[in-house]
């Protein structure tokens, strides 16, 4: 299975500012997917990130709220703007590698909005 | 669309005890199912899986069988340890032209000496 690097593993952030989050898979994987993790709660597909086109995000998630970038097929960043305390969650990466491997995630990055 | 649900935690075991957690499925298609579990402070990590209708994932003393008929994929250990305490998701992907992994809410588990 792919192994996921993903950094920061934690910050605080002050609202309206803005934090990107990178991750860095040891392999080329053809899909990326974001997630959130509010807390206390289960995890919620932000976007799925493709390489050389635009991102797919989900119902009630908009680009102008989390840019993603694909540049390649081993790394992605998202980008959460204009934060405010509700964007406090553990935002996650992850791949699939087939059906063999199932779907791997990034240790997570543990957001905090003050 | 498609969707899970899980049996509503905390549930709270003591060692050595049967446990079930249960999970039932909404999808069009035929899914993928699988289990992931978070321990306390820790990602999410790969528990077992199963690709059709029939078969069994297992993986530590976990099992689940995917049963088309009753759309389920209950999570079974036959002897809970302390260390199993985690929070357990059950998900799907339909493997589409989307792969998108939908899960469900989640089912904290705590195992008492």
């Amino acid at each position: 299975s792919a192994v996921i690097s993903q950094k920061p593993s934690r910050d605080i952030c002050q609202r309206g500012t803005s934090l990107t989050i990178q991750c860095q898979v040891d392999s080329q994987v053809t899909m990326m997917f974001w997630y959130r993790q509010q807390p206390g709660q289960s995890l919620t597909l932000i976007a799925t990130a493709n390489q050389g086109s635009e991102a797919t995000y989900e119902s009630g998630f908009v680009i102008d709220k989390f840019p993603i970038s694909r540049p390649n097929l081993t790394f992605s960043t998202l980008t959460v703007s204009n934060m405010s305390p509700e964007d406090s969650s553990i935002y996650l990466c992850s791949v699939e590698k087939g059906v063999d491997y199932g779907y791997t995630f990034g240790s997570g990055t543990r957001l905090t909005v003050v | 669309g498609d969707s899970v649900t899980q049996m509503e935690g905390p549930v709270t075991l003591s060692e050595e005890a049967f446990l079930t957690i249960n999970c039932t499925y909404t999808a069009t298609g035929y899914p993928s199912l699988f289990w992931y579990v978070q321990y306390p402070g820790e990602g999410l990590q790969l528990l077992l899986k199963a690709t059709k209708a029939d078969d069994k994932g297992s993986n530590k003393g976990f099992e689940a069988t995917y049963r088309k008929e009753t759309t389920s994929f209950h999570l079974e250990k036959g002897s809970v340890q302390v260390s199993d305490s985690a929070v357990y998701f059950c998900a799907l992907s339909e493997r589409d032209s989307s792969y998108k992994l939908i899960f469900g809410s989640g089912t904290r588990l705590l195992v008492r000496p």
